[in-house]
C-alpha cells in the first residue's frame, strides 16, 4: 500500500487569494491524481499529473485555475488560484492504478471567505 | 462519456438488519472500487474488484461485480451501528490499463440506528 501525507489538512482563505497543496508519498508513482469533493457532493477529478509532462485536466477545469506541478515521482502540488467561495471544498490526491488499489491522501479542507 | 449511478442516495437501517447498495456504470470497464467515507475524513478503501463474478467479503460487507450487467453490488449482512458512513463506487476510466483516475457515484449515506 502506499502512504500520502497532504498538507495542510485545512485551511481558511481569502477570496482572491491562492492555496498550494502539497501531497508526499511514499513510495514511487508514475501518476498522480487530483480530486475536489464540494460540500455533500461526490468526489470529481480535477486532473492527472505525470512526472515530467504538463498534468491532464478534466472537462471543467483549467490550467490557469489549478496549476499543478509534478518535479519528481513522490511529489506534487496543486494550486487552488483567485479563490471565490465556490472553491470551497476538500481537495483529495489519489495514487494507484494497474489493478491495484487507488489510494487517497487525507484531504484538505479548504474554506474561502 | 463514463456515468456512475447509485441507489439508494440515503439508507436508514435498523441494527440487525440486511440491505444491498447498487452500483451501476454506463460503459465497459473491468475496474471497479468500493470506499467508505466517515463524516470529516478521507475515503477508506473496502474492495477492488477487477473480474466479472468477482465477489470479495470483509466483515459484514460484501461486495460483486458483474461485468456484462455493469453492475456492482456491496450487500450489508446483520447491521451494526459502526457502519454508518457514507459509501461510494468508483469505477476506473481506463478499460484495459488502469490508471487509477476514477468515476465516482454520488455516494450512498448509510445510517444504522439501534
Amino acid at each position: 500500500s502506499a502512504v500520502i501525507s497532504q498538507k495542510p489538512s485545512r485551511d481558511i482563505c481569502q477570496r482572491g487569494t491562492s492555496l498550494t497543496i502539497q501531497c508526499q508519498v511514499d513510495s514511487q508513482v508514475t501518476m498522480m491524481f487530483w480530486y475536489r469533493q464540494q460540500p455533500g457532493q461526490s468526489l470529481t477529478l480535477i486532473a492527472t499529473a505525470n512526472q515530467g509532462s504538463e498534468a491532464t485536466y478534466e472537462s471543467g477545469f483549467v490550467i490557469d485555475k489549478f496549476p499543478i506541478s509534478r518535479p519528481n515521482l513522490t511529489f506534487s502540488t496543486l494550486t487552488v488560484s483567485n479563490m471565490s467561495p465556490e472553491d470551497s471544498s476538500i481537495y483529495l490526491c489519489s495514487v494507484g492504478g494497474w489493478g491495484r488499489e487507488a489510494f487517497f491522501g487525507q484531504g484538505t479542507r479548504l474554506t474561502v471567505v | 462519456e463514463l456515468k456512475v449511478e447509485q441507489n439508494p442516495l440515503f439508507l436508514s437501517m435498523q441494527e440487525g438488519k440486511n440491505y444491498t447498495i447498487y452500483c451501476n456504470y454506463s460503459t465497459t470497464s473491468d475496474r471497479l472500487y468500493w470506499y467508505r467515507q466517515d463524516p470529516g475524513k478521507s475515503l477508506e478503501s473496502l474492495f477492488v474488484l477487477l473480474s466479472n463474478g468477482a465477489v470479495k467479503q470483509e466483515g459484514r460487507l460484501m461486495a460483486s461485480l458483474d461485468t456484462k450487467a455493469r453492475l456492482s453490488t456491496l450487500h450489508i449482512t446483520a447491521a451494526v451501528h459502526d457502519l454508518s458512513a457514507t459509501y461510494f463506487c468508483a469505477v476506473d476510466m481506463n478499460y484495459g490499463g488502469s490508471q487509477g483516475n476514477l468515476i465516482f457515484g454520488k455516494g450512498t449515506k448509510l445510517s444504522v440506528k439501534p
